[in-house]
């Protein structure tokens, strides 16, 4: 219950397109669901997050869809761009006002070509 | 700002050695957790600190431990390292340490152990 489901491993696009990277997840305590992007050789930074009473977060080119219904919510990069190549993961902290716990899904690997 | 910064940021052990990696958080944060990152397990949380107080600890064994001091700064030790310990350890730290603060990674410290 504690996990979160991220598909698929990799993508591959063609620079303008539109990648979309979808998780999914079983625990409705989740409260805040963040997406961290990674570089090679460096740690996770925050690029967008959303908590679930709202649908759609836009910021940028990247857009977090949620459906707090079906309990999925993915990322959409709009116009992608070879310098998003990178690794993404989604996360939803386990909840309450007493920690910041993240569970990190497995991770999508993005490349960008040009 | 600083960023949130790690020390050692390469290490080699021998299996059976210990060691202990240091994070100092960004200015002004009290919350610090630690995670491991493997290719094969991806990110996994290891141990959360607020105020010198461990909140929160992940599903690894006693060999791994941590502490944080009074100015924030924290430590995470591994004791009889195994091969399996081989991976990069991230230090994130927030403001307040509750659900939806922005957490900022460290780039990590990638311990080998051979």
């Amino acid at each position: 219950q504690q996990q979160v489901k991220q598909s698929p491993q990799s993508l591959i696009v063609q620079k303008g397109g539109i990648p979309i990277i979808n998780c999914a997840y079983e625990n409705t305590a989740f409260d805040y669901f963040p997406w961290y992007q990674q570089f090679p050789g460096k740690g996770p930074a925050l690029l967008i997050a959303i908590r679930p009473d709202v649908s759609e977060k836009k910021e940028g080119r990247f857009t977090i869809s949620f459906n707090k219904s079906a309990k999925q919510f993915s990322l959409h990069i709009m116009d992608s761009q070879p310098g998003d190549s990178a690794t993404y993961f989604c996360a939803a902290t386990s909840g309450g006002y007493n920690t910041d716990k993240l569970i990190f899904g497995t991770g999508t690997r993005l490349q960008v070509f040009p | 700002k600083a960023g949130v910064t790690q020390t050692p940021r390469y290490l080699i052990k021998t299996r059976g050695q210990q060691v202990t990696l240091s994070c100092s958080p960004i200015s002004g944060h009290r919350s610090v957790s630690w995670y491991q990152q493997t290719p094969g397990q991806g990110l996994q949380f290891l141990f959360e600190y607020f105020s010198e107080t461990q909140r929160n600890k992940g599903n690894f064994p006693g060999r791994f431990s941590g502490r944080q001091f009074s100015n924030s700064r924290s430590e995470m030790n591994v004791s009889t390292l195994e091969l399996g310990d081989s991976a990069l350890y991230l230090c994130a730290s927030s403001l307040v340490g509750d659900s939806g603060n922005t957490i900022y990674f460290g780039e990590g410290s990638w311990l080998t152990v051979v």
